[in-house]
């Protein structure tokens, strides 16, 4: 199993600012995905951070909305930029899942714009 | 890409009964698994059973690959199984999951 640690577990912000999610794992993986759960719905995947490439954005998400870091195999970042009220949801980062193989996720940050 | 369904959208329960969540998907699937999330928005892993059954405790899950359905079972009930409980596939030719809508379950003193 993965351990992931994410940070921080919740933020309040004021529109027009950026936030800066962390997502810390205890082992070296491929792939990193980040995903959205708006309020009352299902998780919805934003990217896929692959190690020295750039992010893969899923329809309706933009990387200069969400632009992605992946430093090294064990540490991502998702910035939520020019934060309205609609981008309050909990963003939640994910190891693992495909090939097969079991997924896991961070704690998941809940972030509230007004 | 692959659909997954989830029924019933919501379920309240009497501490102590039990309860059957189905998860429905499209197509052939190489992963899928059931979470629960608490109130504080965490998932929590509870299967990984792309087929077969599997017993945690109180809770046991089923998938049937070939008719693509899987059923989560929750044997009686405590007040702390209350929250939302997503299922997720992932599909042989994708790299990420699909998840479900989530059944609510809240289960009464």
């Amino acid at each position: 199993s993965a351990v992931i640690s994410q940070k921080p577990s919740r933020d309040i912000c004021q529109r027009g600012t950026s936030l800066t999610i962390q997502c810390q794992v205890d082992s070296q993986v491929t792939m990193m995905f980040w995903y959205r759960q708006q309020p009352g719905q299902s998780l919805t995947l934003i990217a896929t951070a692959n190690q020295g490439s750039e992010a893969t954005y899923e329809s309706g998400f933009v990387i200069d909305k969400f632009p992605i870091s992946r430093p090294n195999l064990t540490f991502s970042t998702l910035t939520v930029s020019n934060m309205s009220p609609e981008d309050s949801s909990i963003y939640l980062c994910s190891v693992a899942g495909g090939g097969g193989t079991e997924a896991f996720f961070g704690q998941g940050t809940r972030l509230t714009v007004v | 890409g692959i659909q997954v369904e989830q029924s019933p959208p919501d379920l309240i329960l009497q501490e102590g009964a039990n309860s059957t969540l189905r998860c429905n998907f499209s197509d052939s699937v190489n992963n899928l698994q059931w979470f629960h999330q608490n109130p504080w928005g965490q998932l929590i892993n509870l299967f990984y059973i792309p087929s077969g059954t599997k017993q945690n405790g109180r809770l046991s899950a089923t998938t049937v690959a070939t008719e693509r359905y899987s059923l989560l079972y929750i044997s009686s009930s405590q007040t702390t199984d209350s929250g939302v409980y997503f299922c997720a596939a992932l599909d042989n030719y994708g790299q990420n999951f699909v998840f479900g809508p989530g059944t609510r379950l809240s289960v009464l003193p």
